[in-house]
């Protein structure tokens, strides 16, 4: 079955440390994979997508994430946090199924 | 400016009392969802239309009904809210109608929070 794992919850980091945000996927075909934000009252905002070629990806607000066939993962990662990235944040899948495939997020908590 | 626009943006109604949450784009997009957002289950699609008067369902279509009669709008009807359907609401479009979640992006409405009481 199509699925997506965040296994952290809740991740709590100091400003100015780095972050990484864990994503496992499992998918039978080829998958596209994305990172969402979304902000207190707020909708959802793509920060970057895997589809094709170089494994690391360039995403919005200084996110990179690194796609890893062999570990079925996709990884989000920041070196350095703002306070402004607390947030909640989503990896989802897609490819044929008419639908993203979404986990169930982790909330980042940002310490002064 | 590309949006994705929902109303309300909140709700509180009573049980069995027919709503309709509105969802509207102007991207000219084929393809339009809804999800529901729950704490721990994440964000699950409700149903999906790839143009108009193409719908189908999603993963968690029971107690919804949609209807996709123009291509810009794609409301979602609760015809007897139960408590149950106490949720966050999200509307998403995208342009292909091949499916979202492929080499497009989807854009997200701001949200609907309902509560059913």
């Amino acid at each position: 079955a199509q699925s997506v794992t965040q296994p952290d919850i809740h991740i709590t980091v100091s400003e100015g440390a780095s972050l990484e945000l864990r994503c496992n996927y499992s998918y039978g075909a080829t998958p596209y994979l994305f990172w969402y934000v979304q902000s207190p009252g707020q909708g959802l905002q793509l920060l970057l997508k895997y589809f094709s070629g170089d494994t690391l990806v360039q995403g919005i607000k200084g996110f990179e994430a690194e796609f890893k066939r062999s570990q079925s993962s996709f990884n989000l990662r920041k070196p350095s946090v703002h306070w402004s990235d607390a947030a909640e944040y989503f990896c989802a899948v897609g490819g044929a199924t008419n639908k993203l495939i979404f986990g169930t997020g982790t909330l980042l908590a940002v310490q002064p | 400016e590309a949006q994705v626009t929902q109303n309300p943006r909140y709700l509180i109604t009573v049980t069995g009392k027919k709503l309709t949450v509105t969802c509207s784009q102007n991207m000219n997009h084929e393809y339009m969802s809804w999800y529901r957002q729950d704490p721990g289950l994440g964000l699950r699609q409700i149903y999906y239309s790839m143009n108009v008067e193409v719908t189908d369902k999603g993963d968690v279509p029971e107690g919804y009904k949609v209807s996709r009669k123009e291509k810009r709008n794609f409301p979602l009807i609760l015809e007897s809210p139960s408590p149950n359907q106490t949720s966050l609401y999200f509307c998403a479009s995208s342009l292909w109608g091949g499916g979202m979640g492929t080499d497009t992006e989807a854009f997200f409405g701001q949200g609907t929070r309902l509560t059913v009481v």
